[in-house]
């Protein structure tokens, strides 16, 4: 599979605060997809984006697609205690490699 | 539907013991994976299949087999269990027209 690294490893926010996770490859991509993962949980697929320069929202959350489909990122508006977990974004192939994906603590 | 399941969601091993765990899944999904998840080291891939009959290595495939009789079960078999497998493992399937996984809640897997 297509390999992506992910910025930051970890990040902590404090409630209400926004987050911002990056993920970069150096091939064009032909598409990514985006997991969420709570803690003692299993990922969860939030969204694929598929074309260049893609934007899609779900509520709070921002997906952007880079005009190269070499990087893509996710924004979180105002944090959540509801948002902690691992972000992880995952290129597309036979093999899906997650990678060490983004952890975000949110302290209330 | 069931989705993916796993059994056991917990096990607890000696060294040099064997054992399978068990996956599947009622999705008619062709692609099926095993991954591996370990603090700090995310979710790592151990072996793969893209349907029945078929599989391939990931990234850590080394202690662990797997066979892919039917499309609906994709087993991991650990032959002699090191504490080093001591992990969370988790088990996904996809169709082959998207690159979307459906995991399974897991098995938390500790070797003594």
């Amino acid at each position: 599979g297509q390999q992506v690294m992910q910025i930051p490893q970890y990040q902590h926010v404090q409630e209400g605060e926004d987050f911002t996770t990056y993920c970069n490859s150096s091939t064009t991509l032909s598409n990514i997809q985006w997991y969420k993962q709570r803690p003692g949980g299993h990922p969860v697929f939030l969204i694929q984006l598929v074309k260049s320069g893609e934007v899609k929202k779900q509520k709070r959350l921002t997906f952007q697609f880079g005009e190269a489909k070499k990087n893509s990122s996710l924004h979180i508006t105002a944090t959540q205690t509801t948002d902690v977990g691992t972000y992880f974004c995952v290129g597309s192939g036979y093999a899906l490699n997650f990678g060490k994906g983004t952890s975000l603590l949110v302290t209330p | 539907n069931a989705g993916v399941t796993q059994t056991p969601k917990f096990q607890v091993l000696k060294t040099g013991q064997s054992m399978t765990l068990q996956c599947a899944q009622d999705m008619n999904h062709e692609y099926m994976s095993w991954y591996r998840q370990d603090p700090g080291m995310g979710l790592r891939l151990i072996h793969y299949s893209v349907g029945a009959g078929i599989t391939d290595q990931g990234e850590v495939p080394n202690g662990y087999n797997v066979s892919r009789s039917t499309t609906e079960d994709f087993p991991l078999r650990l032959l002699s269990a090191a504490p080093s497998q001591t992990s969370v493992y988790f088990c996904a399937s996809r169709t082959v027209n998207t690159d979307t996984q459906y995991f399974g809640p897991g098995t938390r897997l500790t070797v003594l």
